[in-house]
C-alpha cells in the first residue's frame, strides 16, 4: 500500500497564478484533511473531508478551495497565489472523523509563491 | 485557536539518553496523539493517550496525561540517533472528532 500520496512534491508559482495539489489515499479511509505547516505556526487545518461529498472550513480556508473527488482523492485549489500560501502542504486520512481516529500523512508539496 | 503546545522547542541530547517532551493543552480532551515529523516528511503517529488513562508505554517510548493539569509528557527512553525528529501533540475532542489541533512541537536532536 502507498498509504497517502501527494502531487507535486515542490511547486513555484507567481503571484496571480492557479495550481491544484493532488492527494490520494488507498486505505478505503473515509476522512481526508488538508493542513498546511509554516515555521513558528505549526500545523493549522486549512478543509476536511469527512466523507465522500461533503467538505468543510477548517483553522485557515481563506484563498483555498478543494474537491473531494471521490473516496480516494482530495484536491486542494489555489485560484490565485499569494505569497502569503508560501507553505509546506499536508495531506492526511484517517478511517472516519472519531476523536480516537489515527491520522495518516502524506509526504507534503513545498510550495513558493513569488 | 491552538490546542497542544509542545515545549521545550527543541532539544539536544546525546545517543543513550533520555528525551522528555512536554505538551499542554486549554480545554477537556478525548485522547492525547503524539506524532513524529522527520525532516522533511509527514507526520507519522505514534501513541495515543485516552482522557481516562494516566500512562502508556509503546517500546522505547512512554507518555504520561495528567487532566487536572491540561498536560502530558513523552519520554524516549535510550535515544538513538535516528530519533532525531520534531514531535506534536494533537488534542483529541469529541467536538471536533479526529480533527486535531497541533502545536509548533519539539525539534529533538540526538548527537552520536
Amino acid at each position: 500500500n502507498a498509504g497517502v500520496t501527494q502531487t507535486p512534491k515542490f511547486q513555484v508559482l507567481k503571484t496571480g497564478q492557479s495550481m491544484t495539489l493532488q492527494c490520494a489515499q488507498d486505505m478505503n479511509h473515509n476522512s481526508m484533511y488538508w493542513y498546511r505547516q509554516d515555521p513558528g505556526m505549526g500545523l493549522r487545518l486549512i478543509y476536511y473531508s469527512a466523507s465522500e461529498g461533503t467538505t468543510d472550513k477548517g483553522e485557515v480556508p481563506n484563498g483555498y478551495n478543494v474537491s473531494r473527488l471521490n473516496k480516494r482523492e482530495f484536491s486542494l485549489r489555489l485560484e490565485s497565489a499569494a505569497p502569503s500560501q508560501t507553505s509546506v502542504y499536508f495531506c492526511a486520512s484517517s478511517e472516519d472523523l472519531r476523536a480516537t481516529d489515527t491520522q495518516y500523512f502524506g509526504p507534503g508539496t513545498r510550495l513558493t509563491v513569488l | 485557536s491552538q490546542q497542544g503546545e509542545e515545549d521545550p522547542q527543541a532539544l539536544s541530547i546525546q545517543e543513550g539518553e533520555n528525551a522528555t517532551m512536554n505538551c499542554s493543552y486549554k480545554t477537556s480532551i478525548n485522547n492525547l496523539q503524539w506524532y513524529r515529523q522527520n525532516s522533511g516528511r509527514g507526520l507519522v503517529h505514534l501513541i495515543l493517550i485516552r482522557s481516562n488513562e494516566r500512562e502508556k508505554h509503546s517500546g522505547r517510548l512512554r507518555v504520561t496525561l495528567d487532566t487536572s493539569k491540561k498536560s502530558s509528557s513523552l519520554l524516549i527512553t535510550a535515544s538513538r540517533a535516528a530519533d532525531t525528529a520534531s514531535y506534536f501533540c494533537g488534542d483529541g475532542r469529541e467536538t471536533s472528532g479526529s480533527r486535531l489541533t497541533f502545536g509548533e512541537g519539539t525539534q529533538l536532536t540526538v548527537n552520536p
